[in-house]
């Protein structure tokens, strides 16, 4: 596609359960980052990947968090055992690997835990 | 952790006035960039500085990479309703990985 797609767009579920989240990114892009949006709140970085190169997961919050990336293109963020405090935007965003190449993001995933 | 610190958090004005946000670190950065979110969107990209002292303009929206690489301006001149949304600042110590701010909220009275 166009640009970064994420999926789904919205997602409600209780507490204590799982939930998977996709990101498709931009054909070719081989940088591809998860971010996290709390209400009214900045870009909190989640975890980064970089070609076959092993990713970055400094910015994951707990062990309960979770990505993937399979064949260097889709990715999936998993958070496990759901909390209230995990409700938020989860944004994708892919680049083409320069060292200053921007960042395109998705329309993110808006997350409720009920 | 890194962290930019943006100003103000939010802005009210008229249609037409000129707006001017910035952002400022405790550490140097090699690239600053500056990022418009729409509500239920991703932030998509308006500005990118990558040397120091650079000023760079895009229409009606201008931008500087402070010259001690540790700030980054925007400025968006006579104001119109479409400007209104959210402005990251964000900047890249040489990695990849993007530390963003706060972000200010633009209201726009007509």
């Amino acid at each position: 596609g166009a640009g970064v797609s994420q999926s789904p767009s919205n997602k409600v579920t209780e507490k204590g359960k799982d939930v998977e989240l996709r990101c498709d990114p931009i054909s070719g892009h081989t940088a591809l980052y998860w971010y996290r949006q709390s209400l009214g709140q900045g870009l909190e970085f989640l975890i980064y990947f970089q070609g076959n190169s092993a990713p970055d997961k400094s910015g994951l919050p707990s062990d309960r968090f979770s990505a993937e990336r399979t064949g260097g293109s889709v990715s999936t963020l998993t958070i496990q055992r759901t909390q209230q405090e995990d409700s938020a935007v989860y944004l994708c965003a892919s680049s083409s690997g320069t060292v200053v190449s921007p960042l395109h993001f998705g329309n993110g995933t808006r997350l409720t835990v009920t | 952790g890194q962290q930019l610190n943006q100003s103000p958090q939010s802005m009210f004005i008229q249609e037409g006035e000129d707006v001017s946000m910035n952002c400022t670190s405790s550490s140097i950065f090699n690239t600053w960039l500056w990022y418009k979110q729409d509500p239920g969107e991703g932030p998509v990209l308006l500005i990118a500085l990558y040397k120091a002292g650079e000023l760079t303009s895009n229409g009606r929206l201008t931008a500087q990479f402070g010259i001690t690489r540790k700030d980054s301006f925007l400025n968006i001149s006579a104001s119109i309703p479409s400007d209104v949304g959210i402005y990251f600042c964000a900047g890249s110590q040489g990695a990849q990985k993007l530390v963003f701010g706060q972000g200010t909220r633009l209201t726009i009275n007509p």
